[in-house]
């Protein structure tokens, strides 16, 4: 069966980094892109950002663009995101989520807390 | 960016009533090509992560109870959760997938009255 297995809590400073991964089985992982989403404390679910598996394309939201990072490893099927220049308000749960070309979220991984705090 | 909206906020409904839930996009999520509607439904329960539940705008995702319907079409959706059980306290999401800058509604949180 499909499973996304994320990497484990983390805590960070402010203005640190922080790289999560997204480990994938049960399909074939250039098949599909990851997208990330995040979810602050008692918050919504907010879009980061996509890549495709496939050829490494990516695509981020306006308001991370320059600070996140996404990459793949395809030997290893796992997927990666990084964060730069930390900030409080990064505090949130992230989440790594399998999808088609043109469809919509169908698998998603247990999601990674991330608390940055000084 | 296609801005999704939802209303209520929340809503208590007792079991086995109806409870329905409305999304907004500020432009249409219909691919003239296919006649697909590029929204999607999800359900948080505490603690979990997002579940697919309902795909382009009205398939139910495998497994998912024939007690959650998916309708609309352009701009306007809606779910329906035909007989509110205790299993289907959560919060609900739409999330247009027309444009590749996803986007999801801020959610509706649903309990039981």
């Amino acid at each position: 069966q499909v499973q996304l297995v994320q990497s484990g809590a983390e805590v960070k400073k402010p203005g640190a980094s922080v790289k999560v991964s997204c480990k994938a089985s049960g399909y074939t992982f250039t098949s599909y892109g990851i997208s990330w989403v995040r979810q602050a404390p008692g918050q919504g679910l907010e879009w980061m950002g996509w890549i495709s598996a496939y050829n490494g394309n990516t695509n981020y939201a306006q308001k991370l663009q320059g600070r996140v990072t996404m990459t793949t490893d395809t030997s290893t099927s796992t997927a990666y995101m990084e964060l730069r220049s930390l900030r409080s308000d990064d505090t949130a749960v992230y989440y790594c989520a399998s999808f088609n070309s043109s469809g919509p979220f169908d698998y998603w991984g247990q999601g990674t807390l991330v608390t940055v705090s000084s | 960016d296609i801005v999704m909206t939802q209303s209520p906020d929340s809503l208590a409904v007792s079991l086995g009533e109806r409870a329905t839930i409305n999304c907004k996009s500020s432009q249409s999520v219909l691919y003239s090509s296919n006649n697909k509607n590029y929204l999607a439904w999800y359900q948080q329960k505490s603690g979990q992560p997002p579940k697919l539940l309902i795909y382009w705008a009205s398939t139910r995702e495998s497994g998912v109870p024939d007690r959650f319907s998916g309708s609309g079409s352009g701009t306007d959706f809606t779910l329906t959760i035909s007989s509110l059980q205790a299993e289907d306290v959560a919060v609900y999401y739409c999330q247009q997938y027309y444009s590749t800058l996803f986007t999801f509604g801020p959610g509706t949180k649903v309990d039981i009255k």
